[in-house]
């Protein structure tokens, strides 16, 4: 069967480390950002989201920081575990999160034990 | 959070043929999209599902090959006309709406030979 993130470039960590995940997004005007986790045969996984009037935002283990100057968003795993590898994509939107999504090209993260 | 369930979850279709997908919603919602993701890559999305009225379709994609509908608030099909092996992809729905962020369904693999 077919490999979600077969092509893409891969982020190698060992378990406890920290993962950091850059994303650098396309349109100055988004104003919602959206970080998903896809693991092999499943849909997109909500994890984390960011509104452009923040900088920060943290989560249980995540935190998402937008750099709106440079348009770069970065996804950081603390203590990273063994399920947390997967393909990893982040997404923008104009006028919140109710409209249409533009998703980057994504990054697997393998965790090694 | 919305609980979205795709049918099929995969097939092997013959090409020349059509397949219609069916995403169903256990709430309403005001948003539904329908994206292809291409074997190894990112997720693009094809349309909007409007309800009531015709889908608002992306750059490159067109009714005639991707016919949406969405009768009501909780559910809406894909088709896909006329397949070719290039349309070997999977397929997701996703919701979104007000105070809630989007949701995908697991997404339909679909092969064609």
């Amino acid at each position: 069967g077919e490999s979600v993130g077969l092509h893409l470039p891969t982020l190698s960590v060992q378990e406890g480390d920290n993962s950091i995940i850059n994303c650098a997004y396309s349109n100055s005007a988004s104003d919602y950002f959206i970080w998903y986790k896809q693991e092999s045969g499943k849909g997109p996984q909500f994890i984390i989201d960011i509104r452009s009037n923040m900088d920060k935002r943290q989560g249980q283990r995540v935190t998402v920081l937008l750099n709106k100057t440079v348009k770069h968003l970065s996804l950081q795993i603390a203590a990273t575990q063994p399920g947390d590898s997967a393909v990893y994509f982040c997404a923008e939107s104009l006028h919140g999160g109710y409209n249409k999504l533009i998703f980057g090209a994504g990054t697997r993260l393998a965790v090694h034990p | 959070s919305a609980v979205i369930s795709q049918k099929p979850s995969r097939d092997i279709c013959q090409r020349g043929t059509s397949l219609t997908i069916q995403c169903q919603v256990d709430s309403q919602v005001t948003m539904m999209f329908w994206y292809r993701q291409q074997p190894g890559q990112s997720l693009t999305l094809i349309a909007t599902a409007n309800q009531g009225s015709e889908a608002t379709y992306e750059s490159g994609f067109v009714i005639d090959k991707f016919p949406i509908s969405r009768p009501n608030l909780t559910f809406s099909t894909l088709t896909v006309s006329n397949m070719s092996p290039e349309d070997s992809s999977i397929y997701l729905c996703s919701v979104a709406g007000d105070l809630t962020e989007a949701f995908f369904g697991q997404g339909t693999r679909l092969t064609v030979v």
